[in-house]
């Protein structure tokens, strides 16, 4: 049973385009909603994150879209560039003493082309 | 200020064998978790320590998996015997206490078991 699922698999932009990652979650328990980056041989790093008492968060080229009745929040990426080509994972984890686990989507193969 | 650590980054292993991997985390963070991304799935939880004390282990596939934290500096995870499902990347995340939800993930080990 896949927690958070994440689409598209793969996404090819032109650069300076707008790309868009969606997720979907079931537990509606989780209140914290990151985005990690990953470029090849480097480990996963905090991009961008949302808690469900707001419905976006932007910074810089970055945005978060959140809802929260339909249980989905999506990345965008403005004025994309070829060195956002990387994977991006969405994640989600709900507080529960201090423990804080991730449950991540597959992830999105992202490619920027020049 | 040095990052997550983790050793070693590849490990190539005949199904039976033992392999151990370490994970420094990040100076003074108390928390320390394990993850791993079989090929083509996403990033699982396997385990979370609070300084040197196991908090869950829910994600732990089986016995043959034994995550240590002595003195709760490093942690090592050792598997015995391994099994061919056993290959994917095995990541080591941390974060300073428990309101800290940005959790600082190494580079991974990316273990094959032939």
């Amino acid at each position: 049973q896949q927690q958070v699922k994440q689409s598209p698999q793969s996404l090819i932009v032109q650069k300076g385009g707008i790309s868009i990652i969606n997720c979907a979650y079931e537990n509606t328990a989780f209140d914290y909603f990151p985005w990690y980056q990953q470029f090849p041989g480097k480990g996963p790093a905090l991009l961008i994150a949302i808690r469900p008492d707001v419905s976006e968060k932007k910074e810089g080229r970055f945005t978060i879209s959140f809802n929260k009745s339909a249980k989905q929040f999506s990345l965008h990426i403005m004025d994309s560039q070829p060195g956002d080509s990387a994977t991006y994972f969405c994640a989600a984890s709900r507080s529960g003493g201090s423990n804080y686990k991730l449950t991540f989507g597959k992830g999105t193969l992202l490619t920027v082309n020049p | 200020e040095a990052g997550v650590t983790q050793f070693p980054s590849h490990s190539v292993i005949e199904k039976g064998q033992t392999v151990t991997l370490r994970c420094d985390p990040i100076s003074g963070h108390d928390n320390l978790y394990w993850y791993r991304r079989v090929m083509g799935k996403e990033i699982k939880f396997l385990l979370h320590f609070v300084k040197e004390s196991k908090q869950d282990e829910s994600g732990m596939p089986n016995n043959r998996f034994l995550a240590e934290r002595t003195g709760g500096t490093y942690s090592t995870l050792k598997v015995q015997p391994a099994e061919l499902e056993d290959s994917g990347v095995y990541f080591c995340a941390s974060s300073q206490d428990g309101r800290a939800r940005e959790q600082f993930f190494g580079p991974g080990t990316r273990l094959t078991v032939l």
